[in-house]
């Protein structure tokens, strides 16, 4: 079993939609939680880390279920500009290591 | 603030040729400090990380290698390229302590022939 799962996708959806997707990781001593967000042949860059309790960046919103082992995340009010791949990263348990994803694609059509 | 920088951005080798990129932080001291991989359609595969100078640890075995000579510098380097080698190279850093947020550079496009 991958360490980190996420749906691929694509997730195809139009401008002012919301939408969500999942994340799953295999180990319960996980402690930090991360959504990067990748552009066609760019780097990654860091769109939110995910706390416990859950938090909300604008028009983002993470989410963590430690229970049943995922994270997730939910955009609101999509704009053609959310269009990307978002990478589900997570540390595992401090050894400075960090287990991504292979990513959910989201493409927002006008 | 803080920047990380790799190089070169695009490059293209003949397979059994020498690869060296090299990644340089700024504003920072003593980082932490990672080689990725990421291959098409897949996720990032970590291929190196360091803790301090002359301190390397590979996650997989492979033909290639990585050095740290100075504290913000690190370098990824094979002396022959297989085609396997093509892909998208990310260095990486985050702090030692605190948040741990990783940054990455621009990356670097492989394409071995």
């Amino acid at each position: 079993r991958k360490e980190v799962e996420q749906d691929p996708g694509p997730f195809n959806v139009p401008e002012g939609a919301t939408v969500a997707f999942n994340c799953t990781y295999s180990n319960s001593a996980s402690q930090s939680f991360f959504w990067y967000r990748q552009d066609c042949r760019k780097e990654p860059k860091l769109l939110m880390s995910v706390y416990s309790s859950g938090n909300e960046d604008g028009r983002f919103t993470a989410q963590l279920n430690r229970a049943s082992q995922y994270i997730s995340l939910l955009i609101r009010d999509s704009k053609l500009s959310d269009s990307a791949t978002y990478l589900c990263v997570v540390e595992r348990s401090n050894d400075y290591k960090l287990s991504f994803g292979a990513g959910t694609t989201v493409t927002v059509r006008a | 603030s803080q920047t990380i920088h790799q190089w070169p951005a695009t490059l293209v080798q003949p397979v059994g040729s020498p690869l060296s990129l090299e990644c340089t932080v700024e504003g920072t001291s003593n980082p932490n400090l990672y080689w990725y991989r990421q291959a098409a359609g897949r996720g990032l595969q970590l291929l190196f990380y360091s803790v301090g100078i002359g301190q390397i640890s590979s996650e997989v075995p492979q033909n290639l290698s990585a050095s740290r000579p100075q504290d913000r510098q690190f370098i990824l380097s094979s002396k022959k390229l297989l085609l396997s080698d093509s892909g998208f190279y990310l260095c990486a850093w985050r702090t030692t302590g605190g948040a741990y947020t990783i940054y990455f550079g621009e990356g670097s496009w492989l394409t071995v022939v």
